[in-house]
């Protein structure tokens, strides 16, 4: 079955304490992407990469990195989290640099 | 950057009844405008889609219009469902993964 699977679901951590969300996918998608969804916000982009190696910043990067060692997995790292960073976050892929997302299934953070 | 605005925030219709969302967008450079349905508790998924190079699509009880001229679209849902309820997302992309969406509607059809 053609997924995007993210990990954890549910997270509920410590300002500080470093975290990664893993993202894979299974659909030998080239492109792959992070957005934070808020309330009142929508979705939001944070990081996107067109292929591996290759990464780039969306619209709120900052408090987060990635990296794209391989083709299917795009992790999520939260060095230091604050509280600013609890959100609903999504990872997606697409076929084409300009086509439909294909989204997991969403990661709940809370940072206290 | 490119800014999208999405109208309304909420929308309650009655089961049979249609229901119209509204986006506005910034940039002349997007060129891929898709709607995305979100349930609870899961991510977003593509329900359809309209390039620059089209004015109308359809698919079923869904149909999206793009207006290039006044920069916005719409998305038109017929013969509401129950089924139907959830969060709409719409977006405005000018490739390369720059992918900018609207804040979401909530919709809720009653049966």
């Amino acid at each position: 079955e053609a997924q995007v699977t993210q990990n954890p679901r549910y997270l509920i951590t410590v300002t500080g304490k470093k975290l990664t969300v893993t993202c894979s996918q299974n659909m030998n998608h080239e492109y792959m992407s992070w957005y934070r969804q808020d309330p009142g916000l929508g979705l939001r982009q944070i990081y996107y990469s067109m292929n591996v190696e290759v990464t780039d910043k969306g619209d709120v990067p900052e408090g987060y990195k990635v990296s794209r060692k391989e083709k299917r997995n795009f992790p999520l790292i939260l060095e230091s989290p604050s509280p600013n960073q609890t959100s609903l976050y999504f990872c997606a892929s697409s076929y084409t640099h300009n086509g439909e997302l294909f989204f997991g299934e969403g990661s709940r953070l809370t940072v206290l | 950057g490119e800014n999208v605005e999405q109208h309304p925030s909420t929308l309650s219709v009655q089961e049979g009844d249609s229901a119209v969302i509204k986006c506005t967008y910034s940039d002349s450079a997007s060129n891929y405008f898709p709607w995305y349905k979100q349930e609870l508790g899961k991510g977003p998924q593509l329900i359809i889609d309209i390039r620059s190079n089209v004015g109308e699509k359809k698919d079923q009880r869904i149909a999206v219009t793009l207006n290039k001229t006044a920069k916005h679209f719409s998305l038109h849902i017929t013969e509401t469902q129950p089924e139907d309820s959830a969060v709409y997302f719409c977006a405005a992309s000018m490739g390369y993964q720059k992918v900018t969406f609207g804040i979401g509607t909530k919709l809720q059809v009653i049966p």
